[in-house]
Protein backbone atom coordinates (compact mmCIF):
# COMPACT_ATOMS: atom_id res chain seq x y z
CA UNK A 1 0.00 0.00 0.00
CA UNK A 2 0.78 3.65 -0.92
CA UNK A 3 1.08 6.15 2.29
CA UNK A 4 0.58 9.67 1.52
CA UNK A 5 1.69 12.44 4.29
CA UNK A 6 0.68 15.92 4.80
CA UNK A 7 2.69 17.37 7.51
CA UNK A 8 0.71 20.84 7.80
CA UNK A 9 -2.79 20.44 9.41
CA UNK A 10 -3.13 24.50 8.71
CA UNK A 11 -1.87 27.29 6.88
CA UNK A 12 -2.53 30.80 5.96
CA UNK A 13 -1.10 33.23 3.54
CA UNK A 14 -2.74 37.46 2.75
CA UNK A 15 -4.48 37.56 -0.24
CA UNK A 16 -2.21 38.12 -3.18
CA UNK A 17 0.92 36.48 -1.86
CA UNK A 18 2.45 32.93 -2.61
CA UNK A 19 2.43 29.53 -0.30
CA UNK A 20 3.56 26.05 -0.58
CA UNK A 21 1.82 22.91 0.84
CA UNK A 22 3.95 20.08 1.54
CA UNK A 23 3.51 16.39 0.76
CA UNK A 24 5.51 13.56 0.54
CA UNK A 25 5.05 9.71 -0.16
CA UNK A 26 6.41 6.26 -0.30
CA UNK A 27 5.38 3.71 -2.91
CA UNK A 28 7.41 0.66 -3.95
CA UNK A 29 5.68 1.33 -7.80
CA UNK A 30 7.20 2.50 -11.00
CA UNK A 31 4.05 4.04 -12.70
CA UNK A 32 1.88 6.22 -10.40
CA UNK A 33 0.17 9.42 -10.36
CA UNK A 34 -0.16 12.29 -7.98
CA UNK A 35 -2.80 14.71 -7.10
CA UNK A 36 -4.02 17.20 -5.44
CA UNK A 37 -7.45 18.32 -4.44
CA UNK A 38 -9.15 20.76 -3.35
CA UNK A 39 -12.35 21.01 -1.18
CA UNK A 40 -13.70 24.26 -0.68
CA UNK A 41 -16.62 24.92 2.55
CA UNK A 42 -18.80 23.28 0.05
CA UNK A 43 -17.20 20.10 0.21
CA UNK A 44 -17.18 19.53 -3.23
CA UNK A 45 -13.72 17.85 -4.35
CA UNK A 46 -12.02 19.40 -7.48
CA UNK A 47 -9.13 18.25 -8.73
CA UNK A 48 -6.21 21.08 -8.72
CA UNK A 49 -3.06 19.38 -10.73
CA UNK A 50 -1.98 15.83 -11.89
CA UNK A 51 1.63 14.66 -12.28
CA UNK A 52 2.32 11.73 -13.86
CA UNK A 53 5.19 10.23 -12.05
CA UNK A 54 7.47 9.30 -15.21
CA UNK A 55 7.48 12.94 -16.20
CA UNK A 56 10.48 14.90 -14.66
CA UNK A 57 8.75 18.01 -16.04
CA UNK A 58 6.58 19.90 -12.93
CA UNK A 59 2.65 19.99 -13.85
CA UNK A 60 1.34 23.62 -14.07
CA UNK A 61 -2.69 25.28 -14.10
CA UNK A 62 -2.37 28.95 -14.27
CA UNK A 63 -1.49 29.90 -10.89
CA UNK A 64 -0.91 26.42 -8.81
CA UNK A 65 2.58 24.62 -9.93
CA UNK A 66 3.81 21.63 -8.11
CA UNK A 67 7.68 21.11 -7.46
CA UNK A 68 7.86 16.72 -7.92
CA UNK A 69 11.21 15.49 -6.29
CA UNK A 70 10.71 11.67 -7.41
CA UNK A 71 14.08 10.70 -5.79
CA UNK A 72 12.55 12.51 -2.55
CA UNK A 73 9.35 11.25 -2.79
CA UNK A 74 8.33 14.60 -2.56
CA UNK A 75 4.86 16.31 -4.40
CA UNK A 76 4.74 20.09 -3.13
CA UNK A 77 1.79 22.69 -4.14
CA UNK A 78 2.74 26.45 -5.39
CA UNK A 79 -0.39 28.53 -5.38
CA UNK A 80 0.78 31.73 -6.44
CA UNK A 81 -1.10 35.13 -6.16
CA UNK A 82 -3.13 33.72 -3.76
CA UNK A 83 -7.05 34.78 -4.00
CA UNK A 84 -9.67 34.31 -1.43
CA UNK A 85 -11.41 31.69 -3.44
CA UNK A 86 -8.55 29.58 -2.80
CA UNK A 87 -9.43 28.92 0.96
CA UNK A 88 -9.96 25.02 1.31
CA UNK A 89 -8.48 21.83 2.69
CA UNK A 90 -5.85 20.53 0.39
CA UNK A 91 -5.74 16.30 -0.15
CA UNK A 92 -2.65 15.12 -1.86
CA UNK A 93 -3.59 11.73 -3.41
CA UNK A 94 -1.34 8.98 -5.37
CA UNK A 95 -2.67 6.38 -7.57
CA UNK A 96 -1.76 3.38 -8.41
CA UNK A 97 -3.61 1.17 -11.31
CA UNK A 98 -7.37 1.86 -9.47
CA UNK A 99 -6.04 3.10 -5.97
CA UNK A 100 -6.40 6.47 -4.74
CA UNK A 101 -4.60 6.99 -1.27
CA UNK A 102 -5.09 10.47 0.42
CA UNK A 103 -3.18 12.65 2.88
CA UNK A 104 -4.64 14.09 6.06
CA UNK A 105 -4.83 17.38 4.44
CA UNK A 106 -3.81 20.67 4.49
CA UNK A 107 -6.52 23.74 5.65
CA UNK A 108 -5.89 26.55 3.79
CA UNK A 109 -6.71 30.53 4.55
CA UNK A 110 -6.53 32.76 2.83
CA UNK A 111 -6.45 36.34 4.32
CA UNK A 112 -8.01 39.29 3.05
CA UNK B 1 -14.16 17.82 -16.90
CA UNK B 2 -16.14 15.06 -16.32
CA UNK B 3 -19.43 15.27 -14.05
CA UNK B 4 -20.53 13.24 -11.29
CA UNK B 5 -23.48 13.66 -9.66
CA UNK B 6 -24.70 12.48 -6.25
CA UNK B 7 -27.46 12.82 -4.63
CA UNK B 8 -29.48 13.50 -2.12
CA UNK B 9 -27.10 16.04 -0.56
CA UNK B 10 -28.69 15.86 2.37
CA UNK B 11 -31.14 13.54 3.74
CA UNK B 12 -32.10 13.29 8.05
CA UNK B 13 -33.24 9.58 8.55
CA UNK B 14 -35.03 8.18 12.17
CA UNK B 15 -32.55 5.53 13.71
CA UNK B 16 -33.14 1.94 12.01
CA UNK B 17 -34.58 3.26 8.80
CA UNK B 18 -32.28 2.48 5.49
CA UNK B 19 -31.10 5.40 3.38
CA UNK B 20 -30.03 5.11 -0.22
CA UNK B 21 -27.60 7.03 -1.68
CA UNK B 22 -27.43 7.53 -5.47
CA UNK B 23 -24.31 8.05 -7.87
CA UNK B 24 -23.98 8.86 -10.98
CA UNK B 25 -21.44 9.52 -14.10
CA UNK B 26 -23.37 12.23 -16.07
CA UNK B 27 -21.40 12.35 -19.23
CA UNK B 28 -18.91 9.21 -19.20
CA UNK B 29 -18.92 5.67 -18.61
CA UNK B 30 -17.02 4.56 -15.31
CA UNK B 31 -16.04 1.39 -14.76
CA UNK B 32 -15.15 1.99 -11.41
CA UNK B 33 -16.45 3.95 -8.58
CA UNK B 34 -15.48 4.60 -5.02
CA UNK B 35 -17.28 5.06 -1.65
CA UNK B 36 -15.94 7.18 0.69
CA UNK B 37 -16.54 8.50 4.24
CA UNK B 38 -15.34 11.77 5.75
CA UNK B 39 -15.73 13.03 9.84
CA UNK B 40 -15.51 16.56 9.75
CA UNK B 41 -12.53 18.32 8.93
CA UNK B 42 -10.42 14.68 8.36
CA UNK B 43 -9.56 13.23 5.39
CA UNK B 44 -11.58 10.69 3.23
CA UNK B 45 -11.72 7.39 4.47
CA UNK B 46 -12.25 4.76 1.93
CA UNK B 47 -15.29 2.40 2.21
CA UNK B 48 -15.74 0.24 -0.86
CA UNK B 49 -14.49 0.14 -4.19
CA UNK B 50 -17.05 -0.66 -6.57
CA UNK B 51 -16.64 -2.11 -10.37
CA UNK B 52 -19.99 -2.49 -12.72
CA UNK B 53 -21.45 -6.09 -12.65
CA UNK B 54 -19.33 -7.17 -9.78
CA UNK B 55 -18.87 -7.76 -6.52
CA UNK B 56 -17.56 -4.26 -4.17
CA UNK B 57 -14.58 -4.98 -2.50
CA UNK B 58 -15.10 -3.42 0.81
CA UNK B 59 -11.68 -2.06 3.33
CA UNK B 60 -11.26 -3.40 6.50
CA UNK B 61 -13.42 -2.81 8.93
CA UNK B 62 -16.23 -1.27 7.02
CA UNK B 63 -19.37 -3.74 7.51
CA UNK B 64 -20.60 -4.68 3.95
CA UNK B 65 -24.13 -5.78 5.04
CA UNK B 66 -24.88 -2.73 6.72
CA UNK B 67 -22.91 -0.45 3.97
CA UNK B 68 -24.41 -2.31 0.33
CA UNK B 69 -23.06 -1.08 -2.56
CA UNK B 70 -24.50 -2.03 -5.87
CA UNK B 71 -23.10 -1.03 -9.23
CA UNK B 72 -25.22 -2.32 -12.04
CA UNK B 73 -24.52 -0.06 -14.66
CA UNK B 74 -21.94 1.66 -15.99
CA UNK B 75 -23.07 5.07 -14.84
CA UNK B 76 -24.72 4.43 -11.69
CA UNK B 77 -23.80 3.16 -8.16
CA UNK B 78 -25.81 3.03 -5.32
CA UNK B 79 -25.42 3.40 -1.17
CA UNK B 80 -27.33 1.96 1.00
CA UNK B 81 -27.20 2.28 4.82
CA UNK B 82 -29.30 0.05 5.97
CA UNK B 83 -30.49 -0.07 9.61
CA UNK B 84 -28.52 3.42 10.26
CA UNK B 85 -27.97 4.37 13.92
CA UNK B 86 -26.57 7.51 14.85
CA UNK B 87 -22.55 6.66 14.72
CA UNK B 88 -23.65 6.35 11.20
CA UNK B 89 -23.92 10.02 10.80
CA UNK B 90 -21.40 11.39 8.31
CA UNK B 91 -20.65 13.20 4.91
CA UNK B 92 -20.54 10.62 2.24
CA UNK B 93 -18.52 11.31 -1.07
CA UNK B 94 -18.38 8.88 -4.53
CA UNK B 95 -16.31 9.09 -7.02
CA UNK B 96 -15.67 7.79 -10.35
CA UNK B 97 -12.64 7.43 -12.63
CA UNK B 98 -13.23 8.78 -16.19
CA UNK B 99 -11.19 6.03 -18.32
CA UNK B 100 -8.07 3.76 -17.20
CA UNK B 101 -4.56 3.93 -18.38
CA UNK B 102 -2.11 7.27 -18.61
CA UNK B 103 -5.45 9.90 -18.29
CA UNK B 104 -7.33 8.32 -15.60
CA UNK B 105 -8.24 10.85 -13.09
CA UNK B 106 -10.67 10.55 -10.43
CA UNK B 107 -14.13 12.71 -10.14
CA UNK B 108 -16.16 13.40 -7.21
CA UNK B 109 -19.93 13.74 -6.65
CA UNK B 110 -20.88 16.51 -4.30
CA UNK B 111 -21.33 14.52 -1.51
CA UNK B 112 -23.98 13.35 0.86
CA UNK B 113 -24.91 14.37 4.10
CA UNK B 114 -26.70 11.59 6.33
CA UNK B 115 -27.81 12.53 9.89
CA UNK B 116 -29.13 9.61 11.73
CA UNK B 117 -31.80 10.91 14.70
Amino acid sequence: AQTVTQSQPEMSVQEAETVTLSCTYDTSENNYYLFWYKQPPSRQMILVIRQEAYKQQNATENRFSVNFQKAAKSFSLKISDSQLGDTAMYFCASQTGNQFYFGTGTSLTVIP
Amino acid sequence: GAVVSQHPSWVICKSGTSVKIECRSLDFQATTMFWYRQFPKQSLMLMATSNEGSKATYEQGVEKDKFLINHASLTLSTLTVTSAHPEDSSFYICSATQSTGPDEKLFFGSGTQLSVL
